[in-house]
């Protein structure tokens, strides 16, 4: 089955403990990217790849960091969480290019920062 | 980044009535407009989308129309019904990523 896996689902943790929260697609897609969901703010996206090795920056990358090692993978780092933080996180997939525009969406994951 | 504005953002309605809502951007270089639709505790789920070639899609109950030169594009759903109250997203695609809208809270009240 396609899809897009997130774990874990629901996190609570402290200021400033280090976390990862990893992301992974079987459906060789070429752009991964990583949104967060606040009330009345929508998806704002905080970074997305392209491909293996090339990363870029969205509207709210600060306090964040991605790797993309391998196709399937895009975890997301915070080295060292803060409040402000606490969201609902999307990992996301797409093929790329013309007519190949849809993105499909993991079940998210719920941070919650003390 | 790409601004997307997005009206109204809540929208309550009669079982049967029709709801549109409506999305403006400000980047001409957009070609792909997806709809998702977004029930409570879940992921956003793909429900329409248009490209910049056509000035309207239709698939049933659900239509987005179009207009390049204005700079918007809007969701028309018909006959509602209970199952369609979710918060329903617009959003335009540049270099394969997404700028979404803020989201309308759909309430079809029976």
């Amino acid at each position: 089955e396609a899809q897009v896996t997130q774990n874990p689902r629901y996190l609570i943790t402290v200021t400033g403990k280090k976390l990862t929260v990893t992301c992974s697609q079987n459906m060789n897609h070429e752009y991964m990217s990583w949104y967060r969901q606040d009330p009345g703010l929508g998806l704002r996206q905080i970074y997305y790849s392209m491909n293996v090795e090339v990363t870029d920056k969205g509207d709210v990358p600060e306090g964040y960091k991605v790797s993309r090692k391998e196709k399937r993978n895009f975890p997301l780092i915070l080295e060292s969480p803060s409040p402000n933080q606490t969201s609902l996180y999307f990992c996301a997939s797409t093929l790329g290019g013309e007519g190949t525009d849809t993105q499909y969406f993991g079940p998210g994951t719920r941070l919650t920062v003390l | 980044g790409e601004n997307v504005e997005q009206h109204p953002s809540t929208l309550s309605v009669q079982e049967g009535d029709s709801a549109v809502i409506k999305c403006t951007y400000s980047d001409s270089a957009s070609n792909y407009f997806p709809w998702y639709k977004q029930e409570l505790g879940k992921r956003p789920q793909l429900i329409i989308d248009i490209r910049s070639n056509v000035g309207e899609k239709k698939d049933q109950r659900i239509a987005v129309t179009l207009n390049k030169t204005a700079k918007h594009f809007s969701l028309h759903i018909t006959e509602t019904q209970p199952e369609d109250s979710a918060v329903y997203f617009c959003a335009l695609e540049r270099y394969s990523t997404l700028t979404f809208g803020k989201g309308t809270m759909l309430l079809v009240s029976p």
